[in-house]
């Protein structure tokens, strides 16, 4: 249990569907990270939250969509996706603040495996 | 920006020590961590180290940092089977909040 919570696990999905993956920490931290694993790829970082404003958007296509209502949510809004975008894809947060303390490291979530046929 | 690198793959013997490497390009890194992923599951801090140090050990695991080459490794002593995963290095730039991650090593641990 790492304090970050993502659902669904497993998640299957046509093209013109549209689903959101959801992620929850309870670990008092203000941001929170979408990352996209693929096979033989490098992680991806794809959107940072701070204090809920994006800080971070890495050339992402338009059909992932983030929302962060709060510093303890995080969605993303899955709308006509490619099966290129099939992947594990990993939620994460860490505290920014806290000076001299706070060693920076992120906490993952164990993730949410879509599949798109 | 920072680049960090890893070997893609290492292979030991179980009971063998395992000694995975990273190296990194911004001299101004504060923290360096590693992250072990098991199948299937998201990624689990392993321990970390802070830039104004050489050395830390933590039971099975060391930790070693060489500023002047931007090296950065880590032992596992007496490697077991529960140790086969994927083991990611992260580097932390100063003045930002966000880790550069490696493409991680894949250790397999055979009998």
């Amino acid at each position: 249990e790492t304090g970050v919570t993502q659902t669904p696990r497993h998640l299957v999905m046509g093209m013109t569907n549209k689903k959101s993956l959801k992620c929850e920490q309870h670990l008092g931290h203000n941001a929170m990270y979408w990352y996209k694993q693929s096979a033989k790829k490098p992680l991806e970082l794809m959107f940072v939250y701070n204090f809920k404003e994006q800080t971070e958007n890495n050339s992402v296509p338009s059909r992932f969509s983030p929302e962060c209502p709060n510093s303890s949510h995080l969605f993303l809004h899955l709308h006509t996706l490619q099966p290129e975008d099939s992947a594990l894809y990993l939620c994460a947060s860490s505290l920014t603040s806290g000076g001299v303390a706070n060693t920076g490291e992120l906490f993952f979530g164990e993730g949410s495996r879509l599949t798109v046929l | 920006g920072e680049d960090v690198e890893q070997s893609l793959f290492l292979s030991v013997r179980e009971g063998d020590s395992s000694v995975i490497n990273c190296t990194y390009t911004d001299s101004s890194s504060t923290y360096l961590y590693w992250y072990k992923q098991e199948p299937g599951a998201g990624l689990q801090l392993l321990t970390y180290i802070f830039s104004n140090m050489d050395m830390k050990q933590d039971q099975r695991l060391t930790v070693l940092l060489n500023k002047k080459d931007k090296h950065l490794s880590l032992r596992i002593a007496d490697t077991q089977t529960g140790d086969s995963a994927i083991y990611f290095c992260a580097v932390l730039e100063g003045g930002s909040y966000i880790p550069t991650f490696g493409r991680g090593t894949s250790l397999i641990v055979h009998p």
